[in-house]
């Protein structure tokens, strides 16, 4: 199975600030790698697919670049309701797996 | 608009089987292109990606789950379901169906149902 890690595991934040978050892969996965957000007690909703294009009604604030084995997800000026887990999922080989999340908070 | 919903038992013993429906409205399962998928999450833990069915009936289960799943369509209801077989504490989770868009884009979710197996 193709490993998928995340940094940071969690990350406090304040409202408006810049957000990076990093996603690597066991092996290549190309660009097969999408982004998830997950509020508490919500079901994931996809942001970003193939690394870096935007989800159909995701606000542009959100931003995936990468390919290969090393990713990256940004949120320009961070508000409330962003406030969630984050995930990673590559589908470059089967089974499909994600990463383990990041965590956001408040400061 | 595509939606999902999942329906089954939130409680079930150890030993025995788990079975999950999902139905889908806004969208055929018989279309090509889609794959339909099922994912759970573990009471504060991560997503693992349990399998996907295709339109054609084709299906890939993860191999960390062994023998014990099954995904079946029934394109008659627009509904997929899962099974899985011997189910132990471990399985207690919240349970996800989604459609991959094309296959691992999962770009629609249900809302999710939790099961718990206790005795």
């Amino acid at each position: 199975d193709i490993q998928m890690t995340q940094s940071p595991s969690s990350l406090s934040t304040s409202i408006g600030d810049r957000v990076a978050i990093t996603c690597q892969a066991s092996q290549d996965i190309r660009n097969y790698l999408n982004w998830y957000q997950q509020r508490p007690g919500q079901a994931p909703k996809l942001l970003i697919y193939d690394a870096s294009n935007l989800q159909t009604g995701v606000p542009s604030r959100f931003r995936g670049s990468g390919s290969g084995t090393n990713f990256s997800f940004t949120i320009n000026s961070l508000q409330p309701e962003d406030i969630a887990t984050y995930f990673c999922q590559q589908y470059n080989a089967l089974p499909f797996t994600f990463g383990p999340g990041t965590k956001l908070d408040i400061k | 608009q595509v939606q999902l919903q999942e329906s089954g038992p939130g409680l079930v013993k150890p030993s025995q089987t788990l079975s999950l429906t999902c139905t889908v409205s806004g969208a055929s399962v018989s279309t090509g292109g889609n794959a339909w998928s099922w994912i759970r999450q573990p009471p504060g833990k991560g997503l693992e990606w349990i399998g996907y069915i295709y339109y054609s009936g084709h299906t890939y289960q993860n191999p960390s789950l062994k023998s014990r799943v099954t995904i079946s369509l029934d394109t008659s209801k627009n509904q997929f379901s899962l099974k899985m077989r011997s189910v132990t504490a471990a399985d207690t989770a919240v349970y996800y169906c989604a459609r991959g868009y094309g296959s691992g884009r999962m770009d629609v979710w249900g809302k999710g149902t939790t099961v718990s197996v206790s005795s």
